[in-house]
């Protein structure tokens, strides 16, 4: 069974750094690329940055890059975000994500097929 | 950046309806990149339609996808009472960043 249990979520003031992490578990971590994947309090859901399997290719939402690095340790089964720079619209829910690519019958497919639990970013003073 | 417009944003129908919940895009979509999500308050979301059309393991037949190009559609055939929640399209395609539609709610009448 794919589990996926984020953790390092908390209170921070503006201008902080904090450093989330997701322990991952029930599939091959290497092979699969992950995604960070926000939520603020009432509103939608917003992708925040993506890490390819190996750790070598990493994508970002404009309005995180330059402050949140993404990386992964696949020794650990662990992926990482690090937050700098933090600013109240940071606030949200972080919830990790397992994406599913594969190609069948001449298309090919990408979603989010597991999502963890989530863990509460608050960014305040 | 590809834009997701949900319409309606809330639904009120009562349990054995019909849901008809539509998704936008501000450019044309792959149907492979357009999935369907269900969250309901307090917990993360699940994948509920990938491809426009598949359904994910484990969800029911009366979850459906439907679209191609700009205009993807999810029903739900008969509401139950489980299946009151909030749905979230999303487009995972070649270029990031990859978005999702701000949401319909979907509520008891």
């Amino acid at each position: 069974e794919v589990q996926l249990v984020e953790s390092g979520g908390g209170l921070v003031q503006p201008g902080g750094s904090l450093r989330l992490s997701c322990a991952a578990s029930g599939f091959t971590f290497s092979s699969y690329a992950m995604s960070w994947v926000r939520q603020a309090p009432g509103r939608g859901l917003e992708w925040v940055s993506e890490v390819s399997g190996s750790g070598d290719s990493t994508l970002y939402a404009d309005s995180v890059k330059g402050r949140f690095t993404i990386f992964r340790d696949n020794s650990k089964n662990t992926l990482f975000l690090q937050m700098n720079s933090l600013r109240g619209e940071d606030t949200a829910v972080y919830y990790c994500a397992k994406a599913t690519k594969f190609c069948s019958g001449g298309s090919c497919y990408q979603y989010f097929q597991h999502w963890g639990q989530g863990t509460l970013v608050t960014v305040s003073s | 950046e590809i834009v997701l417009t949900q319409s309606p944003g809330t639904l009120s129908l009562s349990p054995g309806e019909r849901a008809t919940l539509s998704c936008r895009a501000s450019q044309s979509v792959s149907s492979s990149y357009l999935a369907w999500y269900q969250q309901k308050r307090g917990q993360a979301p699940r994948l509920l339609i990938y491809g426009a059309s598949s359904r994910a393991t484990g969800i029911p037949d009366r979850f459906s996808g439907s679209g191609s190009g700009t205009d993807f559609t999810l029903t739900i055939s008969r509401l139950e009472p489980e299946d009151f929640a909030v749905y979230y399209c999303h487009q995972y395609g070649n270029s990031p960043p990859w978005t999702f539609g701000r949401g319909t709610k979907v509520e008891i009448k």
